[in-house]
């Protein structure tokens, strides 16, 4: 049973443009959420988090949005650029356990 | 700064055999996470170290695996008599302690078992 879901194995953007990477979950004791970012052969590395109290957060090129309502968060990158060609991950924590649970997985294609 | 690192990069064995894989996690870093990345697939949460003790060890898949930390730094993730199904990329991350402190992975082992 997925709990966390990304339904987007891959997604390809011109450069400039937004990129939008989606992910849904299940379980409602999830209270923070957090993107990774994966280039072939490294481990993913931190982007962006949002805590459940909030509905967005914003770090630059980057921002995460949080409907609780849907189960539903939302990555988006703009401007694109090619370096963000990449693998993104959504992953949650519950409570105060810091286990993390991950999606599937979104691969985003920047093309120049 | 070092971040985190795994040995060994790649480990191939065959079934049945026994393998160790190592994590040196981020200097003062309290907490110690495995994760297992099949092919296609997120990570998948394995086992969770907070100083020397398993703080959560609920993803172990069955009694063929097993994790150490003995000194409270270096862990070591153990799997006996491996399958094939054992193949996938094992991920080792780091952080302080806390809820909200954020995971700094290392670059993971590649096992493949034939």
């Amino acid at each position: 049973d997925q709990q966390v879901k990304q339904n987007s194995p891959s997604l390809s953007v011109q450069e400039g443009r937004i990129s939008i990477l989606n992910c849904d979950y299940t379980n409602s004791m999830f209270d923070y959420f957090l993107w990774y970012k994966k280039y072939p052969a490294e481990g993913p590395t931190f982007l962006i988090s949002i805590s459940s109290i909030k509905d967005k957060n914003e770090d630059g090129r980057f921002t995460v949005f949080l409907n609780k309502s849907a189960k539903h968060l939302s990555l988006h990158i703009v401007p694109s650029q090619p370096g963000d060609s990449a693998v993104y991950f959504c992953a949650a924590r519950r409570g105060a356990g810091n286990m993390l649970t991950f999606g599937g997985g979104t691969r985003l294609m920047v093309k120049p | 700064g070092a971040g985190v690192s795994q040995t060994p990069s790649n480990k191939v064995t065959e079934k049945g055999k026994y393998v160790e894989l190592r994590c040196d996690p981020i200097s003062g870093h309290t907490a110690l996470y495995w994760y297992r990345q099949s092919l296609g697939q997120g990570p998948e949460f394995l086992i969770y170290f907070q100083g020397t003790g398993a703080a959560d060890d609920s993803g172990l898949p069955n009694d063929r695996f097993f994790a150490v930390r003995p000194e409270g730094s270096v862990s070591t993730l153990k799997i006996q008599r491996t399958e094939r199904g054992d193949s996938a990329v094992y991920l080792c991350a780091s952080s302080l302690s806390g809820p909200n402190n954020e995971q700094f992975f290392g670059p993971g082992t590649r096992l493949t078992v034939l």
